[in-house]
């Protein structure tokens, strides 16, 4: 039962512009979400997170946005850039738990 | 400040034999551990997971263990490698954090069984 899914597996976006990336959810006991960014051959790095309680976080280029209703959480990059290319993983944590789960990822390409 | 190490970073083993990844934290005192895989072409599959020396939480049934001799020392290991063992595993830590439990994860291994 996948609980987080990440139904893009590959995006592009022109360098400059505004790459969205989307994660639906199935679990509504998720309080906290979160983003991170993977280079290949490397352990992902944490980038974003969203409290349950809140519909949106803001931390430079990187924007969370979280409809609840939806269950439905995505990033907007903006302005991409060329090192923004990676695979973003998004994922919840369940109220309580020590462990988070992780969608399947989408790999980001930022064309010059 | 904290750092995590993996090791070894790549490692290529015949199936059936056994194996041994290490996974150490510093910086920090118990922290939550984490074994992950990354199968080729998939997402993050946690396999284990640790809140102290000792414990051991197993998510799926599989043909690893893991153990946790120490309070920042997480190894994973297996009897008798299969070719679905292949993959690349990461270790991560956690201390609870401000912004929601957010786990910080080592550098890799990558594991081919042939």
């Amino acid at each position: 039962d996948q609980q987080v899914k990440q139904n893009s597996p590959s995006l592009s976006v022109q360098e400059g512009r505004i790459s969205i990336l989307n994660c639906d959810y199935t679990n509504s006991m998720f309080d906290y979400f979160l983003w991170y960014k993977k280079y290949p051959a490397e352990g992902p790095t944490f980038l974003i997170s969203i409290s349950s309680i809140k519909d949106k976080n803001e931390d430079g280029r990187f924007t969370v946005f979280l409809n609840k209703s939806a269950k439905h959480l995505s990033l907007h990059i903006v302005p991409s850039q060329p090192g923004d290319s990676a695979v973003y993983f998004c994922a919840g944590r369940i109220q309580g738990a020590q462990k988070l789960v992780f969608g399947q990822g989408t790999r980001l390409t930022i064309n010059p | 400040s904290q750092t995590i190490h993996q090791w070894p970073a790549t490692l290529v083993q015949p199936v059936g034999s056994p194996l041994s990844l290490e996974c150490t934290v510093e910086g920090t005192s118990n922290p939550n551990l984490y074994w992950y895989r990354q199968a080729a072409g998939r997402g993050l599959q946690l396999l284990f997971y640790s809140v102290g020396i000792g414990q051991i939480s197993s998510e799926v049934p599989q043909n690893l263990s893991a153990s946790r001799p120490q309070d920042r020392q997480f190894i994973l290991s297996s009897k008798k490698l299969l070719l679905s063992d292949s993959g690349f595993y990461l270790c991560a830590w956690s201390n609870g954090g401000k912004f929601g439990n957010e786990q910080f994860f080592g550098p890799g291994t990558r594991l081919t069984v042939l």
